[in-house]
C-alpha cells in the first residue's frame, strides 16, 4: 500500500531555534498533504492543507508565520517551525491522499515527529 | 457542523476478552465517510476502514467488526478475542464537504495480558 515518510521522528532543539519537518510520499503522487498537531493523550487538530504548487490553507487559530508549509513538488511537503517556543513542543503528525478526491482515498499517515523545545 | 465524539477515552480489558469501541457523529450532510484509525505506541496511525454514508452493511475483517446505524448517528468498532497487540489508541473520523477528516478524541484501549 500507499507510504507516507515523516523525518525526523523525534527532535529536541533549544528555544528560539527553526525546526523543518519532511513529508514524503514513497510510492505516489500527492497533490495534497495535511499537517495535524497531537497534544498528548489528545486528538489530532488539523493545522493546515498543502496544495502542490499553491500556498497552504492554515485552520483558523494557526499562525502562518510560525509554522512555515511548503509543498513544492508532488512527493514533498515540509513543515517549519519557525522560533520555536516550548509551547510548541508537540506531535506532529503529516498525511497525504493518493487521489484527486479524498473521498475516495484512504488517507494514509506519516509516523509523526515528536518535537520537545527545551 | 461536523463533530465525532468518542466517550469511552480508556478502556482496559483482559486478553480474549470482546471489546467494543463507541463513536457517535453529527453531520448536517447525506454524503459522507467515516473512518477508523489504530495509533500504536510508535504513534503512526495505521487505517482500519472507510465507510460511506450510503452503506449502512456491517462489515467484518478477521477479529474486527464495525455496525455503522444512522438512525442513532453511531459507528462502532468491535475488537473480538482481544489481543495484546491491539493496545492502542484508535481514533474515529469524519469528512464530508469541505474534506477536512476530523477526528474524535480518541480511546486508549489496554489489553492485559
Amino acid at each position: 500500500g500507499a507510504v507516507v515518510s515523516q523525518h525526523p521522528s523525534r527532535v529536541i532543539c533549544k528555544s528560539g531555534t527553526s525546526v523543518k519537518i519532511e513529508c514524503r510520499s514513497l510510492d505516489f503522487q500527492a497533490t495534497t498533504m495535511f499537517w495535524y498537531r497531537q497534544f498528548p493523550k489528545k486528538s489530532l487538530m488539523l493545522m493546515a492543507t498543502s496544495n502542490e504548487g499553491s500556498k497552504a490553507t492554515y485552520e483558523q487559530g494557526v499562525e502562518k508565520d510560525k509554522f512555515l508549509i511548503n509543498h513544492a513538488s508532488l512527493t514533498l511537503s515540509t513543515l517549519t517551525v519557525t522560533s520555536a517556543h516550548p509551547e510548541d513542543s508537540s506531535f506532529y503528525i503529516c498525511s497525504a491522499r493518493d487521489g484527486p478526491r479524498l473521498v475516495n482515498e484512504k488517507l494514509f499517515f506519516g509516523s509523526g515527529t515528536q518535537l520537545s523545545v527545551l | 457542523a461536523q463533530k465525532v465524539t468518542q466517550a469511552q477515552t480508556e478502556i482496559s480489558v483482559v486478553e480474549k476478552e470482546d471489546v467494543t469501541l463507541d463513536c457517535v457523529y453529527e453531520t448536517r450532510d447525506t454524503t459522507y465517510y467515516l473512518f477508523w484509525y489504530k495509533q500504536p505506541p510508535s504513534g503512526e496511525l495505521v487505517f482500519l476502514i472507510r465507510r460511506n454514508s450510503f452503506d449502512e452493511q456491517n462489515e467484518i475483517s478477521g477479529r474486527y467488526s464495525w455496525n455503522f446505524q444512522k438512525s442513532t448517528s453511531s459507528f462502532n468498532f468491535t475488537i473480538t478475542a482481544s489481543q495484546v497487540v491491539d493496545s492502542a489508541v484508535y481514533f474515529c473520523a469524519l469528512i464530508q464537504g469541505a474534506q477536512k477528516l476530523v477526528f474524535g478524541q480518541g480511546t486508549r484501549l489496554t489489553i492485559n495480558p
